[in-house]
């Protein structure tokens, strides 16, 4: 059972633009979402995180949208660099749990000129 | 700051085999852990440690997974006899504290399984 689904393995984006990634979750006793991103042969580094009590958290060039109701949340990338191609896991967990993290299969972002 | 530390990196055996992983964390992060990742898939966690105990095991096939962290700073993971499905990245990451959301991690260690 998939409790963090990122329905979209793959996303390409031009230089410049809006990136977009989507995540929707099962649970609705996560409170605590977080955005993780992961160039190869390197491990995860966290990016961004958004608690339930907000519904929009922005970090530079970062922001993550929280839709509690629709178990929704969403990173924007604005604007889109070279850099950002990687691929990015969307991620939850309940205070409860002890920092316990639940991962999504991760969306990879192309970054075109 | 050294960031954590893992090996080997690359790591290729026969089932049946058995193989460890080596784990050095954020030097003062009494929280780590160990993660499975498979190809396709989110890191899965397998094994929790704060200081030396371990805090959440629930995932770990512990008919042929086991982990330690004597002293509370190092770890190892072992797996024996290790299984195809066994084939993965394992990732180890650290925390300054138990319920620190934002964990650190190490490159990984990819496991061929033949």
């Amino acid at each position: 059972d998939q409790q963090v689904k990122q329905n979209s393995p793959s996303l390409s984006v031009q230089e410049g633009r809006i990136s977009i990634l989507n995540c929707d979750y099962t649970n609705s006793m996560f409170d605590y979402f977080l955005w993780y991103k992961k160039y190869p042969a390197e491990g995860p580094t966290f990016l961004i995180s958004i608690s339930s009590i907000k519904d929009k958290n922005e970090d530079g060039r970062f922001t993550v949208f929280l839709n509690k109701s629709a178990k929704h949340l969403s990173l924007h990338i604005v604007p889109s660099q070279p850099g950002d191609s990687a691929v990015y896991f969307c991620a939850a967990s309940q205070y409860s749990s002890a920092s316990k993290i639940i991962f999504g299969s991760g969306t990879r972002l192309s970054i075109r000129p | 700051e050294a960031g954590v530390a893992q090996s080997p990196r690359y790591k290729i055996i026969e089932k049946r085999q058995s193989v460890a992983f080596w784990c050095n964390p954020i030097s003062g992060h009494a929280t780590l852990y160990w993660y499975q990742q498979i190809l396709g898939q989110g890191p899965k966690l397998l094994i929790q440690f704060q200081n030396n105990g371990v805090v959440d095991d629930s995932q770990l096939p512990k008919d042929r997974f086991s982990a330690e962290r004597l002293k509370g700073v190092d770890s190892t993971l072992k797996i024996q006899p290790a299984k195809l499905e066994d084939s993965a990245v394992y990732l180890c990451a650290s925390s300054a504290y138990r319920r620190s959301y934002e964990q650190y991690f190490g490159p990984g260690t990819r496991l061929t399984v033949t």
